[in-house]
């Protein structure tokens, strides 16, 4: 098992594109969340799952963000028509027993 | 609704202590904490649950004040490996999400 794993690690757009990063957690973690954080800001709650049920999305989290977790395993999250706000750490997390395990993150910078 | 946490950065000399509190103005089920080193992702430290003992390995441990929905992270006999941002997470219930703090600062200086 080697941990939470996203992909990709960079990402470069344009404003206006679509995104997509991916997140494999623990195996048999039950629980997966994302997170985005800015330089010099805690993690910030996007959304997150219980096997594949999405459990709860942020309200500041606009509708051109969605996520699945189809069967469970692992994780998608897309972010259509960017803007330059997005740009940010977007962070995985995993965790069957409470403590989150967090993979390196995807950077996305918005041009 | 985001924990707050006090102080936003501490510069301690190695051997010194240092204390960070992390504070909800909602009832709590659990507060984590969690380091993150520049460039890196956060790692995790300690759980405390409600009705839960103090916890600790080494020379950090923490305390949970769930009356006053309070928690406090004690480093002691610091050492240059503890700098890192520090933030709280917390849980209103089990299986809820985790919101973090905002993070303290903690640099260790020779």
């Amino acid at each position: 098992d080697t941990g939470v794993s996203q992909d990709p690690r960079h990402k470069i757009t344009k404003r206006g594109q679509n995104v997509t990063f991916r997140c494999d957690p623990i195996s048999e973690h039950n629980r997966l969340y994302w997170y985005r954080q800015t330089l010099g800001q805690g993690p910030e709650f996007l959304t997150y799952f219980q096997n594949e049920a999405q459990l709860e999305k942020s309200r500041l989290l606009s509708d051109r963000f969605s996520a699945e977790r189809p069967k469970g395993s692992f994780s998608t999250l897309e972010i259509q028509r960017t803007e330059q706000g997005d740009s940010a750490m977007y962070l995985c997390a995993s965790t069957d027993t409470g403590e989150l395990f967090f993979g390196e993150g995807s950077r996305l910078t918005v041009l | 609704q985001q924990p707050v946490q006090s102080p936003q950065a501490v510069i301690l000399r190695e051997g010194e202590d240092a204390v960070i509190n992390c504070s909800s103005s909602k009832a709590l089920y659990s507060v984590h904490w969690y380091r993150q080193k520049h460039g890196e992702a956060p790692v995790f430290l300690m759980i405390l649950l409600k009705g839960g003992e103090q916890k600790g390995h080494d020379k950090i441990s923490a305390s949970f004040n769930e009356k006053k929905q309070q928690s406090s992270l004690y480093l002691t006999a610091s050492q240059l490996s503890y700098s890192g941002t520090y933030f709280c997470g917390t849980e209103r219930a089990s299986y809820d999400k985790v919101i973090f703090g905002p993070g303290t600062s903690l640099s260790v200086i020779p």
